[in-house]
Order: structure tokens, then C-alpha cells, then sequence
């Protein structure tokens, strides 16, 4: 069975600071592993993923992620924060070959201060 | 075009009523997908479709009924419902089942309130 964990429910940091939002999954196969990021009463929009390529893997917005099989993480990364990126984000890993079941985790919300 | 299109954005409907919520998408997916998403909390898979034929029904109570007329179209018709029922409904297509990457494009969602 595959699960996910995001470390923080909550996450604050000024304007222009670095972002950090962890996570860490299970997996017994080969994984693809998604963030997604929700804006309030907006849907999910897809910052960046992981399917086996390149293990650093960058994305949409500034925001990166790095793909660390030893250690089960796929971290979100970003070097400055922005007012804008204020948001729920979510963790999302998909075992290859599985119909498309995607395994949510509880989601990071992020505040963004001035 | 990457989007997908569901509508109306908000509903509020009594117990006894029959509605639906629409989605769209003209990326040439055959793959479409209905969550539920209750607030502060991810979204919960309710139903998958594939070639327009129900692949996944995760024990979606019966008051929930999808329909996938063609392969741009997604419905969900609501009748019965209950309170609990109040959430956001997220449509989401992908290029196929089983071998594509597994990205995921959702819509706006469906702000529904059960009154």
C-alpha cells in the first residue's frame, strides 16, 4: 500500500524567505510522486512531479522539489517567498502501474507574512 | 486549452431536490474523475471514468449518480441528499488510465450546500 505524510500541518514565513514543506511517502513499487497547490475555493493546480526521471525536479512558480529514494522525501522548495504562494499545498504519490489512484496527504497550509 | 470547466460554481439545494454538476474538458482526456473535498481536509476519490465507461466507484452512496454522456462530458446528479453531503465537488481528467503519468487537471469545483 502506498501513503503519504506531510510533516506540518502549518507553515509560516515572511516575504522573501525560503520555503520548506516536507514530505515523505511509502511506496512498494516505483513511484510518481505530485505536489499540488489550492488557492482558497479554487481547485488543485499542479506545481511540479516526479516519474523517474531527473530527480531534482523543477516546477512552476520558483518552486523545486528533489526526489530522495534513501530517505523517502520529496521536499518542496522555494528560494523566496511571495505573498502570492500564501496557499494549501498537497503531496501526491501514485504507484506506477495502478489506475491512476492517486494518494492524497493531509496537505500544508502556507502563510505568508510580511 | 487545459482547462477544466465545471458548473455552476455554487449550488445550494434542499434534501428533497434532484440537481447536477457539470464538468468539461476539451484536451482530448479519456480520463475523468469526481472528488469530494470536505473543508481543511484533501479530496476524497468518488468515482473514475475510462472511455467513457465507470471504472472506479469507491462506495459512493447511491444519491450520487455519474454519467459520462462523451468523452468531453462529466456529470454528477444529486438527489437525496444530506446535510453531511455540503462540500466541494472537484471534476479532474487525465490522458488515460493505468499508463499515463498520472497528472491530474482539476476544475474550479462545485461549491455544494445541502440544506
Amino acid at each position: 500500500a502506498q501513503s503519504v505524510t506531510q510533516l506540518d500541518s502549518h507553515v509560516s514565513v515572511s516575504e522573501g524567505t525560503p520555503v520548506l514543506l516536507r514530505c515523505n511517502y511509502s511506496s512498494s513499487y516505483s513511484p510518481s510522486l505530485f505536489w499540488y497547490v489550492q488557492h482558497p475555493n479554487k481547485g488543485l493546480q499542479l506545481l511540479l512531479k516526479y516519474t523517474s526521471a531527473a530527480t531534482l525536479v523543477k516546477g512552476i512558480n520558483g518552486f523545486e522539489a528533489e526526489f530522495k529514494k534513501s530517505e523517502t522525501s520529496f521536499h518542496l522548495t522555494k528560494p523566496s517567498a511571495h505573498m502570492s504562494d500564501a496557499a494549501e499545498y498537497f503531496c501526491v504519490v501514485r504507484n506506477t502501474g495502478t489506475a491512476s489512484k492517486l494518494t492524497f496527504g493531509t496537505g500544508t497550509r502556507l502563510q505568508v507574512t510580511l | 486549452d487545459t482547462e477544466v470547466t465545471q458548473t455552476p460554481k455554487h449550488l445550494v439545494m434542499g434534501m428533497t431536490n434532484k440537481k447536477s454538476l457539470k464538468c468539461e474538458q476539451h484536451m482530448g482526456h479519456r480520463a475523468m474523475y469526481w472528488y469530494k473535498q470536505k473543508a481543511k481536509k484533501p479530496p476524497e476519490l468518488m468515482f473514475v471514468y475510462s472511455y467513457e465507461k465507470l471504472s472506479i466507484n469507491e462506495s459512493v452512496p447511491s444519491r450520487f449518480s455519474p454519467e459520462c454522456p462523451n468523452s468531453s462530458l462529466l456529470n454528477l446528479h444529486l438527489h437525496a441528499l444530506q446535510p453531511e453531503d455540503s462540500a466541494l465537488y472537484l471534476c479532474a481528467s487525465s490522458l488515460s488510465l493505468g499508463l499515463d503519468t498520472g497528472e491530474l487537471f482539476f476544475g474550479e469545483g462545485s461549491r455544494l450546500t445541502v440544506l
